[in-house]
């Protein structure tokens, strides 16, 4: 089943930050997100193993609640670099028949105007 | 080096042609995956390969045939596609494995298809 991410779409204006959320109706072994820009590949921003670590990277940073089966995405003093569409990418299970199963959530778009 | 390359960059093929999509990888990894993604709308999972067997069909249509002819190449034959199957097809490759950085998937820059 597909990840639930909200919002659909998020308007910023440079320095502002802003949060997206990705939930799960199954239990999770791990979150994975990535930025998409236009006519690109996604590319890959960090991983959340269940275990309700946070991580960091630079201005972005996110967090795996394993109880609520959610993850969210915080970009700090965003850029305009940080435009383009945030997809987070759920992960069942550790192993077996299902490993490297990844599903993507239906995207989250974000825009950063100057 | 996270470099996974993909070729051609565009294709146009009619419904009765066969052509091929190619993916490489040299990062040493062990899983490939072929993902469909249609405008505005996430990567959808075609196959995955493990070890160069066929791990995961997510039930695509036969015209779709998957090869992982060694570790490093993957590639995506193509026989009487439908319009419908327009779209950005996009390679993946991961380690195999249980440690953190295991399953994290680095995508090609994809193959842009269109079927007339």
């Amino acid at each position: 089943q597909q990840p639930v991410q909200s919002p659909q779409a998020v308007i910023l204006r440079e320095g502002e930050d802003a949060v997206i959320n990705c939930s799960s109706s199954k239990a999770l072994y791990s979150v994975h997100w990535y930025r998409q820009k236009h006519g690109e590949a996604p590319v890959f921003l960090m991983i959340l193993l269940k275990g309700g670590e946070q991580k960091g990277h630079e201005k972005i940073s996110a967090s795996f609640n394993e109880k609520k089966q959610q993850s969210s995405l915080y970009l700090t003093a965003s850029q305009l670099s940080y435009s383009g569409t945030y997809f987070c990418g759920a992960r069942p299970s550790a192993g077996g028949t299902s490993y490297g199963k990844l599903t993507f959530g239906q995207g989250t778009i974000l825009t950063v105007h100057p | 080096d996270t470099e996974v390359t993909q070729t051609p960059k565009h294709l146009v093929m009619g419904m009765t042609n066969k052509k091929s999509l190619k993916c490489e990888q040299h990062m040493g990894h062990r899983a490939m995956y072929w993902y469909k993604q249609k405008a505005k709308k996430p990567p959808e999972l075609m196959f995955v390969y493990s070890y160069e067997k066929l791990s995961i069909n997510e039930s695509v249509p036969s015209r779709f045939s998957p090869e992982c002819p060694n570790s490093s190449l993957l590639n995506l034959h193509l026989h009487a596609l439908q319009p419908e199957d327009s779209a950005l097809y996009l390679c993946a490759s991961s380690q195999v494995g249980r440690a953190e950085r295991g399953g994290t998937q680095y995508f090609g820059p994809g193959t842009r298809l269109l079927v007339l």
